[in-house]
């Protein structure tokens, strides 16, 4: 199975400051079709995730541009250039490359 | 709308089965691949299994094989999912989710899954 591990696993940040997530794959996620199989999610409290970025740098619909996504093969991040009062909650990576999709440990985002 | 939404969860003793439902609305459900993804209490999200567009293709999490049964009625617009001979630890939330671009895109609100006595 492909291990994710991200970090940090706790982000307290003050409105209006960039943050940025880290998560590394045990495996490359880069497919022969040039796409890195890296999926960003957050769940906010009480909510079911929701998608951020897919394929590893693409932004989802509806999805504010101060997130953005970078990274391939085995290290990512999940940068956020402003950070707003909504952006509380858990952020996760996902891998889709292979069965079973694994998911990071996840990272709770903190208004100072 | 675009819109997935899980029934069936509930409290179950050990030992017992439960079948999750996904209502889906909004798009073309034969053209899509479905998942199950849990989240135990205060836990991460786990991925619990999945199923091709026409129902032949399945896969499932080791935890679970042999005991959960993913499945589709696709003219009923409906996910599946059989579970049998449940523990303590399948205690979660379930989600049913679309896969579509290389991700989960939609995810349901979840049913809640409560195995014990």
């Amino acid at each position: 199975d492909i291990v994710m591990t991200q970090s940090p696993l706790s982000l307290p940040v003050t409105p209006g400051e960039p943050a940025s997530i880290s998560c590394k794959s045990s495996q490359s996620l880069l497919q022969s079709d040039g796409h890195n199989y890296l999926n960003w999610y957050l769940q906010k409290p009480g909510q079911s995730p929701q998608v951020l970025i897919y394929l590893g740098s693409n932004r989802a619909s509806g999805v504010p541009d101060r997130f953005s996504g970078s990274g391939s093969g085995t290290d990512f991040t999940l940068k956020i250039s402003r950070v707003e009062a909504e952006d509380v909650g858990v952020y996760y990576c996902m891998q889709g490359l292979q069965i079973p999709i694994t998911f990071g440990q996840g990272t709770r985002l903190e208004i100072k | 709308e675009v819109q997935l939404v899980e029934s069936g969860g509930g409290l179950v003793q050990p030992g017992g089965s439960l079948r999750l439902s996904c209502a889906i609305s909004g798009f073309t459900v034969s053209n899509s691949w479905m998942h199950w993804v849990r989240q135990a209490p205060g836990k991460g999200l786990v991925w619990v299994s999945r199923i091709s567009n026409d129902g032949s293709n399945t896969r499932y999490a080791d935890s679970v094989k042999g005991r959960f049964t993913i499945s589709r009625d696709n003219a009923k617009n409906t996910l599946y999912l059989q579970m049998s001979s449940l523990t303590a630890e399948d205690t979660a939330v379930y989600y049913c989710a679309r896969w579509s671009s290389g991700a989960v895109d939609i995810w349901g609100q979840g049913t809640m899954v409560t195995v014990s006595s």
